[in-house]
């Protein structure tokens, strides 16, 4: 089974901190992706990650950034928290085989900022 | 770009009874349509997929879902629930177009919470 690992379940910050979130997956994926959950809007894209070193913008990048330097991890960063990025994080992977690859996604990472 | 609506926040049903989630979508193109489910402190699993063919979808733990393509709807239906079916359910769709290299870039809706009652 593909397994999609995010380092922390929960994590606590001070407005203003440099956060990172890590996430791994193991079966040779090229595409991972950073999404943010909220009660009634659902899983909102930060980035994505189509290969090593390439990023793209997903609906929401604002405040955020991240970092593929290796294919098997992908790092959100919030270069300065807020209380507004008080939020569920979900990372997914997907291969790029065929037609269609489905979405694993990680268990999530819940950040409150204080 | 694609939204998706569910138009049901919460779904309260009773073990045994049935259970329809709506959803409605919106989109110039062509769509690939899904189903999600997250259970409580775990991450998204798929449940079903339409990509083409038969506009009735079936997936797993007895779920399926109906592609109209005129009212632009994929509703989730199931006959029967179980109490291990309390969850919340994400609609999500995208572009046959934006498939593929440059990431299969998913649009959700909002999710639906099922708590199934004893």
């Amino acid at each position: 089974d593909v397994k999609v690992t995010q380092s922390s379940r929960y994590l606590v910050k001070r407005t203003g901190e440099k956060v990172f979130l890590e996430c791994v997956q193991d079966m040779d994926h090229e595409n991972m992706f950073w999404y943010r959950q909220d009660p009634g809007l659902g899983l909102r894209l930060i980035y994505f990650s189509y290969d090593v070193k390439m990023k793209e913008k997903g609906d929401i990048p604002e405040g955020y950034s991240v970092s593929r330097e290796k294919k098997e991890r992908f790092s959100l960063i919030l270069e300065s928290a807020s209380t507004n990025q008080t939020s569920m994080y979900l990372c997914a992977s997907s291969a790029i085989r065929g037609l269609y690859s489905p979405l694993h996604f990680g268990n999530g990472t819940r950040l409150t900022v204080t | 770009a694609q939204s998706v609506t569910q138009l049901d926040s919460q779904v309260p049903v009773f073990e045994e009874a049935p259970v329809e989630l709506r959803c409605n979508y919106s989109s110039s193109v062509s769509v690939y349509l899904f189903w999600y489910v997250q259970y409580p402190n775990q991450g998204l699993q798929l449940l079903l997929k339409y990509l083409s063919g038969s506009t009735l979808v079936k997936g797993i733990n007895g779920f399926e879902a109906e592609f109209n393509k005129s009212q632009t709807s994929f509703h989730l239906r199931k006959p029967s629930v179980h109490i291990s079916d309390t969850a919340e359910y994400f609609c999500a769709v995208t572009g046959t177009s934006s498939w593929g290299a440059a990431g299969n870039k998913l649009t959700f809706g909002g999710g639906t919470r099922v708590l199934v009652k004893p």
